[in-house]
C-alpha cells in the first residue's frame, strides 16, 4: 500500500521551463489537493479535484494548471516557470469530507527555480 | 489578519516537559480542527482530529478547542526527542462546498533535546 506517491523529489528548473509534478495515490480517494508550503508560511492550496474530470482552483492557483483524467492521478503543470514558484509542493488525497477523515500526503516534490 | 496564527516558534524544551502549541483563527465557520507533525523532508501526517469544541486525547497528546474564543491547542506530555518535528494546525467549515479543503496554520517547529 504506497499511499500518495509524489515524482520528481527533487527539480530544478530554469526561468521559462515547463514541467509537471506527477501525484498518484493507490486507495480510492475522490478528493486530491495540490499544496505548496514555503518556510514560515504554513500549506496554501493551488488547486484541488473531487474526482475524475472536476478540478478547481485554491487559494494560490496563478501559474499553475491541473488536470484529473483518473481516480488515481493528479498531476500539477508548472508553465514558464518563475523564481516566485521555488517552493516544496505537496500531494494529499482524502476521502469525501465528513467523519474522523484527514488527509494523507506525499512525501513533496523540492523544486528550485533559477 | 490571516484566518489561522500559529506561534512560529521556535520552540526547544527539555526532555519530559509539557508541550503547549497554540493556533487561533478569525473564521467562526471552522468546524473541524486537525493537527499535523512534520518531519523534516517529510509530508504532514495526521497526529489529532477534532470536531467541534471539546478535549480529545490520544497517548500522551492531547487536543483542545475553545470555539468561543477561537482557539485551538495541542499539548505533549512527556515530551520525546522523537516529538521534534514542526506541527501544524488546520481547520476546515463542515460540508457544502468547502470539499475538504484545508486552511493551515505557519506551522511551530519544536525541538526536544536529551
Amino acid at each position: 500500500n504506497a499511499g500518495v506517491t509524489q515524482t520528481p523529489k527533487f527539480r530544478i528548473l530554469k526561468i521559462g521551463q515547463s514541467m509537471t509534478l506527477q501525484c498518484t495515490q493507490d486507495m480510492n480517494h475522490n478528493y486530491m489537493y495540490w499544496y505548496r508550503q514555503d518556510p514560515g508560511m504554513g500549506l496554501k492550496l493551488i488547486y484541488y479535484s473531487v474526482g475524475a474530470g472536476i478540478t478547481d482552483k485554491g487559494e494560490v492557483p496563478n501559474g499553475y494548471n491541473v488536470s484529473r483524467s483518473t481516480t488515481e492521478d493528479f498531476p500539477l503543470r508548472l508553465e514558464l516557470a518563475a523564481p516566485s514558484q521555488t517552493s516544496v509542493y505537496f500531494c494529499a488525497s482524502s476521502y469525501p469530507p465528513g467523519g474522523n477523515y484527514g488527509y494523507t500526503f506525499g512525501s513533496g516534490t523540492r523544486l528550485t527555480v533559477v | 489578519q490571516k484566518e489561522v496564527e500559529q506561534d512560529p516558534g521556535p520552540l526547544s524544551v527539555p526532555e519530559g516537559a509539557i508541550v503547549s502549541l497554540n493556533c487561533t483563527y478569525s473564521n467562526s465557520a471552522f468546524q473541524y480542527f486537525m493537527w499535523y507533525r512534520q518531519y523534516s523532508r517529510k509530508g504532514p501526517e495526521l497526529l489529532m482530529y477534532t470536531y467541534s469544541s471539546g478535549n480529545k486525547e490520544d497517548g500522551r497528546f492531547t487536543a483542545q478547542v475553545d470555539k468561543s474564543s477561537k482557539y485551538i491547542s495541542l499539548f505533549i506530555r512527556d515530551s520525546q526527542p522523537s516529538d521534534s518535528a514542526t506541527y501544524l494546525c488546520a481547520m476546515r467549515v463542515a460540508g457544502g462546498t468547502s470539499y475538504g479543503k484545508l486552511t493551515f496554520g505557519q506551522g511551530t517547529i519544536l525541538t526536544v533535546h536529551p
